[in-house]
């Protein structure tokens, strides 16, 4: 039962443009989303979180925009660069504390020079 | 420096045999989590332990032991019962308060043959 459901599952974009990986979900109960960078070879690092009652959170060139009605959030990474070539999780958690996180399917970027 | 780490790096091991993945955390951490990933495939939670002494089984425990008798250590057993073994074993802690933000390690990558 894949709770949340990520998209597209690859995707390639040029230097400079914008990378968007969309994800949703079902349990209403979410209330935490957090999107992971992995490196190949390497564990997953916390790239940005964001709760339902933000509509958009950015940092740096990464922003996340979340709409609770639709259940849906979306990462968008602007100017990409090559060194953003990686993949990207969305999770899903129910609260900050004492609970699991439900990781999407991933989407594996990559920024050609 | 303070993080995870996970030994060794590579793993072989014989069908049949049991194996222990290793995990160690000076991050002070409550919550500690395994995950399993497949190529091309998001995380899936095997076991988490939100304190010492306590620990919960995650989606895909079937095959697997572990146990938690430290703060900082979670060591995975892979039992011979594990009927596709090979995979991206990834640890994973974080802090009770705060547990969509999780730190993950650098990962083991068990080959059974």
């Amino acid at each position: 039962q894949q709770q949340v459901k990520q998209s597209p599952q690859s995707l390639i974009v040029q230097k400079g443009g914008i990378s968007i990986i969309n994800c949703a979900y079902e349990n209403t109960a979410f209330d935490y989303f957090p999107w992971y960078q992995q490196f190949p070879g390497k564990g997953p690092a916390l790239l940005i979180a964001i709760r339902p009652d933000v509509s958009e959170k950015k940092e740096g060139r990464f922003t996340i925009s979340f709409n609770k009605s639709a259940k849906q959030f979306s990462l968008h990474i602007m100017d990409s660069q090559p060194g953003d070539s990686a993949t990207y999780f969305c999770a899903a958690s129910m609260g900050a504390a004492g609970n699991k996180l439900t990781f999407g399917g991933g989407t594996r970027v990559l920024v050609k020079p | 420096d303070g993080g995870i780490t996970q030994s060794p790096k590579y793993l072989f091991r014989k069908e049949g045999q049991n194996v222990t993945l290793s995990c160690e955390q000076n991050l002070n951490h409550d919550a500690m989590y395994w995950y399993r990933q497949d190529p091309g495939q998001g995380l899936r939670l095997i076991y988490y332990s939100q304190i010492v002494n306590d620990f919960q089984k995650g989606d895909i425990a079937e095959g697997y032991s572990v146990s938690r008798e430290k703060k900082e250590s979670f060591p995975l057993t892979v039992t011979s019962a594990q009927k596709n073994p090979t995979a991206f074993y990834l640890c994973a802690s974080s802090t009770g308060t705060r547990t969509y933000e999780q730190y993950f390690g650098p990962g083991t990558r068990l080959t059974v043959t």
